[in-house]
């Protein structure tokens, strides 16, 4: 089955700096990565997503970028803002698959003002 | 408002009574799922259906059961609660896209059990 693996565990920026999560899969089908964003105690909401047509996305301060060949996607947020400060799951998942959405670990994201 | 509703968002109880956490979508989607996450920790899918009379086990073993006698419905019960079943129950819900199967989560269930 798919495996994502996550990194790093935790990150503290500060505000204005770029922060950086990357995520590895194992299962070459996949097709589709999803991010999600978990504020304290709110349920997990989608910021971003990618397919594997398309090798980079941006929307406003978040991008998402894709290297099919190694397996790895990352997110990348400019301009960091107090209010990113949030736990972020990256995602994986393939076309037709009965099982949807395998998450990584979660980054801990800290934006110090 | 389209959304998916989770009740009770808070529920202490316990140890050996029988539990079911409720779950409904409004959103008209096939696919639902319920997820086990200590705060702010990894998410542990323990049930997953693909439509009414479908379900199936996730990733974790869990000693909790599922239904889906209705498209908009996938309650989770627990026969016996014990304190190791204390987490976060997030219910999500998919409607398959072309290409992708976007998941939309409703805003969990605290379960702890005393």
């Amino acid at each position: 089955g798919e495996n994502v693996e996550q990194h790093p565990s935790t990150l503290s920026v500060q505000e204005g700096d770029s922060a950086v999560i990357k995520c590895t899969y194992s299962d070459s089908a996949s097709n589709y990565f999803p991010w999600y964003k978990q504020e304290l105690g709110k349920r997990p909401q989608l910021i971003i997503d990618i397919r594997s047509n398309v090798g980079e996305k941006k929307d406003q301060r978040i991008a998402v970028t894709l290297n099919k060949t190694a397996k790895h996607f990352s997110l990348h947020i400019t301009e960091t803002q107090p209010e990113d400060s949030a736990v972020y799951f990256c995602a994986a998942s393939k076309r037709a698959g009965r099982r949807a959405l395998t998450f990584g670990s979660g980054t801990r994201l800290q934006v110090q003002p | 408002e389209a959304d998916i509703y989770q009740t009770p968002r808070y529920l202490v109880i316990g140890t050996g009574k029988k539990i079911t956490l409720e779950c409904s979508q409004t959103m008209g989607h096939d696919k639902m799922y319920w997820y086990q996450q200590d705060p702010g920790m990894e998410l542990h899918l323990i049930h997953y259906s693909y439509g009414v009379n479908s379900t199936e086990k996730g990733d974790l073993s869990s000693e909790s059961t599922v239904s889906r006698i209705r498209t908009e419905h996938f309650p989770l019960t627990l026969e016996s609660a014990r304190p190791s079943h204390t987490s976060q129950y997030l219910c999500a819900s998919a409607r398959p896209g072309l290409e992708t199967d976007t998941q939309y989560f409703g805003p969990g269930t605290r379960l702890t059990v005393l």
